[in-house]
This record gives C-alpha cells, sequence and structure tokens, in this order.
C-alpha cells in the first residue's frame, strides 16, 4: 500500500536495551523526519534527513542515532533506551524541506521503556 | 530557529466561528502553514498560505502585509474539530542548503457542545 508506515506500533523495553524504531515510505520524497511528543511538549524534531545519506540533528538527539542507506526507510535507533524516552514516535516525510513543502505523517509508535 | 506562538488553548462552543492566532519571526521567505493533529494520530496539514487570505473547503487563513502573525479561522466548528493546532514556518536553511521546520506545542481547541 502506498504512503507511510512505521514498525512497531508498541513496544515495550527496558532501560539500558537497544530499540529501532521503523519508518517506510513509498512516494519518493526526499525528506524525511523523526518527532517524539510528549505531554505539553507538541512535537519536538528528533533527526531528519534531506535524502539518502544525509541526516541532521534537530532540537532533541542526544540519545538517538538515524541512518538512511535508501530513501524510502528511515530507522531512528535508541542505543541504550532510557525512561526519559518513553514517549510516542512520528515518522514524517515530505518531497522538500521548509514548511511550503507537506508533511506527511505516519501513524506513529508508542514506545513505554521500564 | 524560526519560532511561533500561539495560544495554549482555546474552547468554543459548536456553531461558532473560532479564530487562532499565530505570531512568528520570519527570518525566511517561507510559507506560513497549518496543521491539524487528533488524538492518536499524527498531524495532518489544513491550509497553507504566503500572504493576504487563502480559503479551501476546511479553513480560512488570513495574513497581514508584514507577515508577523496568521490567523487560522475555522467556520462553524463541530466537535469533531476538537484538536490540536499547529502554525509553522520553516526554519533558515542549514550550512548543506536543508530546511526543516518547528512545530511547536500548537493550540488545543477544545469544542463544547
Amino acid at each position: 500500500d502506498a504512503g507511510i508506515t512505521q514498525s512497531p506500533r508498541y513496544k515495550i523495553t527496558e532501560t539500558g536495551r537497544q530499540v529501532t524504531l521503523m519508518c517506510h515510505q513509498t512516494w519518493s520524497h526526499s525528506y524525511m523526519f523523526w518527532y517524539r511528543q510528549d505531554l505539553g511538549h507538541g512535537l519536538r524534531l528528533i533527526y531528519y534527513s534531506a535524502a539518502a545519506d544525509i541526516t541532521d540533528k534537530g532540537e532533541v538527539p542526544d540519545g538517538y542515532v538515524v541512518s538512511r542507506s535508501k530513501t524510502e526507510n528511515f530507522p531512528l535507533t535508541l542505543e541504550s533506551a532510557t525512561r526519559s524516552q518513553t514517549s510516542v514516535y512520528f515518522c514524517a516525510s515530505s518531497a522538500g524541506g521548509g514548511s511550503y513543502n507537506e508533511q506527511f505523517f505516519g501513524p506513529g509508535t508508542r514506545l513505554t521503556v521500564l | 530557529l524560526a519560532k511561533t506562538t500561539q495560544p495554549i488553548s482555546m474552547d468554543s462552543y459548536e456553531g461558532q466561528e473560532v479564530n487562532i492566532t499565530c505570531s512568528h519571526n520570519i527570518a525566511t521567505n517561507d510559507y506560513i502553514t497549518w496543521y491539524q493533529q487528533f488524538p492518536s494520530q499524527g498531524p495532518r496539514f489544513i491550509i497553507q498560505g504566503y500572504k493576504t487570505k487563502v480559503t479551501n473547503e476546511v479553513a480560512s487563513l488570513f495574513i497581514p502585509a508584514d507577515r508577523k502573525s496568521s490567523t487560522l479561522s475555522l467556520p462553524r466548528v463541530s466537535l469533531s474539530d476538537t484538536a490540536v493546532y499547529y502554525c509553522l514556518v520553516g526554519d533558515p536553511m542549514n550550512s548543506g542548503g536543508y530546511q526543516k521546520v518547528t512545530f511547536g506545542t500548537g493550540t488545543k481547541l477544545q469544542v463544547i457542545p
């Protein structure tokens, strides 16, 4: 199916474990984004990618690692999960940068770190 | 970073017109874009403009000549319009020529029956 998908939709893990959240889009959009959303904080950008092999930090990158070897995939890895990383994670993609290009969001991954 | 300022929350009765104003320090010639987010869903685009007025089937957007603010207008809201509304503008391009946006905390609109 066309669109943007995230997996898993729900994940429970323990402190110190490595976790990878997957994001896949079928539009061949050049830009992809990872956001986290916590109560009272709105959407905060973790990392974004302007194209394959081009990534840059957002507002809250510490504790996260991204890669983008293929245009359609943009995985987010928590190398050693902490309780403060309990959040809802949204992936998005757009044809270009800035606010002119509409961002299309995935359904989100709810991550709980115990 | 491009900075936007919106009210944290608003309440409105069904059938009323709702206006949400956002102030922004635009450092680019970027568009002003508004998104809507329902609980447990990702945001979705609702309207965008550069200056003056834009109207679509969902909302109207008013942008004054100085572009330092914008107002999202939702006509005759219903309970299904209860959501968080974000205004955003693009951040300045980084050294590589790539551009992101900052969403901020948005305005939580509660429509009351």
